[in-house]
């Protein structure tokens, strides 16, 4: 069956620094969605990629589809303490449901 | 959230007992799903239903059940067959006919003593 792979798992980064996290499909992807989750939280819809190869811009957010639609990453520029949480690509495989990623566990140093 | 709600938040069952999470949206949303979290995991489905009177099994449906009597409503059963019930339960919602983004309720964290 569908498998999407996550990495890393956590990631501990000093305020201002970069962040990215990387998600890979076993089979080509309808559309790929991103999720994020703060801690006790429950996770919320940040975007969806549908494109081959397509870049998506939410202030210090980078979202990148890849061409063969089996990857995608999620890459924060100057990281604030509002960004820690949980991210998730959720992949959807054509007439499926929904995949979810393991996550990336982001924490953030001040 | 905005319109799915999950109650209670925190939950306590002595092991062997069944128990049942409240899942209720306001959304007119079609589908309905349930979802398990373990701690560092990502989420896994254990059921859902795409119309009224209709579910399918998900990845992890051995020891839960489920029902969808009402479109507003899709309640989960945790069974005493579930060997490791102890998680964060999450329900979600979405309208057919569109993509497939899910709206997320609050969860409900279930702790089997």
């Amino acid at each position: 069956g569908q498998q999407v792979m996550q990495i890393p798992q956590y990631q501990h980064v000093q305020e201002g620094e970069d962040f990215t996290t990387y998600c890979n499909s076993s089979t080509t992807l309808s559309n790929i969605q991103w999720y994020k989750q703060r801690p006790g939280g429950h996770p919320v819809f940040l975007i969806q990629l549908v494109k081959s190869g397509e870049v998506k811009k939410q202030k210090r957010l980078t979202f990148q589809f890849g061409e063969a639609k089996k990857n995608s990453s999620l890459h924060i520029t100057a990281t604030q303490t509002t960004d820690v949480g949980t991210y998730f690509c959720a992949g959807v495989e054509y007439g499926n449901k929904l995949v979810f990623g393991a996550g990336t566990i982001l924490r953030v140093k001040s | 959230d905005g319109g799915i709600t999950q109650s209670p938040k925190y939950l306590f069952r002595k092991e062997g007992q069944n128990v049942t999470l409240s899942c209720e949206q306001n959304l007119n949303h079609d589908a309905m799903y349930w979802y398990r979290q373990d701690p560092g995991q990502g989420l896994r489905l254990i059921y859902y239903s795409q119309i009224v009177n209709d579910f399918q099994k998900g990845d992890i449906a051995e020891g839960y059940s489920v029902s969808r009597e009402k479109k507003e409503s899709f309640p989960l059963t945790v069974t005493s067959a579930q060997k490791n019930p102890t998680a964060f339960y999450l329900c979600a919602s979405r309208t057919t006919g569109t993509t497939d983004t899910q709206y997320f309720g609050p969860g409900t964290r279930l702790t089997v003593l």
